[in-house]
């Protein structure tokens, strides 16, 4: 069974570094792209950048290049998200999901989202 | 442009139809997939490609495609599909984006 599984909710303050993961399991994760994806409070979804573990091909949304960065270490089948310095406005649902591109392109199976909240 | 453009809100009557539409112009060459979001739940995938559903996923919903238009059509509606629909597709620069969300209200 495929499954991405998350880290735990985060509250951090203006400033601080984060860095959330996403485990894969049930599949060849050095195979499948793995996305990541923001949901801000009652707003919908945006893509931020995906990462081949494979060979750690990453590419970013414009919207968030320079923003984030996204990694992955192929050998324990996880991949990262990480802010450097947070900011309120980074408050949000992350979710990571598998991304497929055989021809059609499409996140097949998600994570169940990790919620950070920045606050002072 | 870059950008995915979906209607706000749709409500259906219990058992009638509904379309869902995906407006852009990267879905003159790419197909969208569709995602169920329903309150405090991650997305769930419900129909790829040309009109693909993934395992689990009822056949009331499919896919289709006409220009810059994409479409996601719940059959028969249920209680159950009351949720936020989101398209995704990518751009001519490998961008991949989602839809601005449908929120579907069945009655």
């Amino acid at each position: 069974e495929v499954q991405l599984v998350q880290s735990g909710a985060e509250v951090k303050k203006p400033g601080e570094s984060l860095k959330i993961s996403c485990k894969g399991s049930g599949y060849s994760f050095t195979s499948y792209w793995i996305g990541w994806v923001r949901q801000m409070p009652g707003k919908g979804l945006e893509w931020m950048g995906i990462i081949y573990p494979g060979d750690s091909d990453t590419r970013y949304s414009p919207s968030f290049q320079g923003q984030v960065t996204i990694s992955a270490d192929k050998s324990i089948s996880t991949a990262y998200l990480q802010w450097s310095s947070l900011k309120a406005s980074d408050t949000a649902m992350y979710y990571c999901a598998r991304h497929r591109t055989t021809g059609k392109y499409y996140f097949d199976y998600w994570g169940q989202g990790t919620l950070v909240t920045v606050s002072s | 442009s870059s950008e995915l453009t979906q209607d706000p809100a749709v409500s259906v009557a219990l058992g009638q139809t509904v379309r869902i539409t995906c407006q852009g112009d990267s879905l003159r060459s790419y197909y969208a997939s569709w995602y169920q979001q329903k309150p405090g739940q991650a997305p769930v995938l419900v129909i790829y490609g040309k009109n693909n559903r993934p395992s689990g996923i009822p056949d009331r919903f499919s896919g289709s495609s006409s220009g810059n238009t994409a479409s996601l059509t719940i059959t028969g509606a249920q209680a159950e599909d009351e949720a936020d629909y989101y398209c995704n597709s990518r751009d001519s620069s490998g961008n991949l984006l989602f839809g601005t969300g449908t929120k579907v209200t069945v009655l």
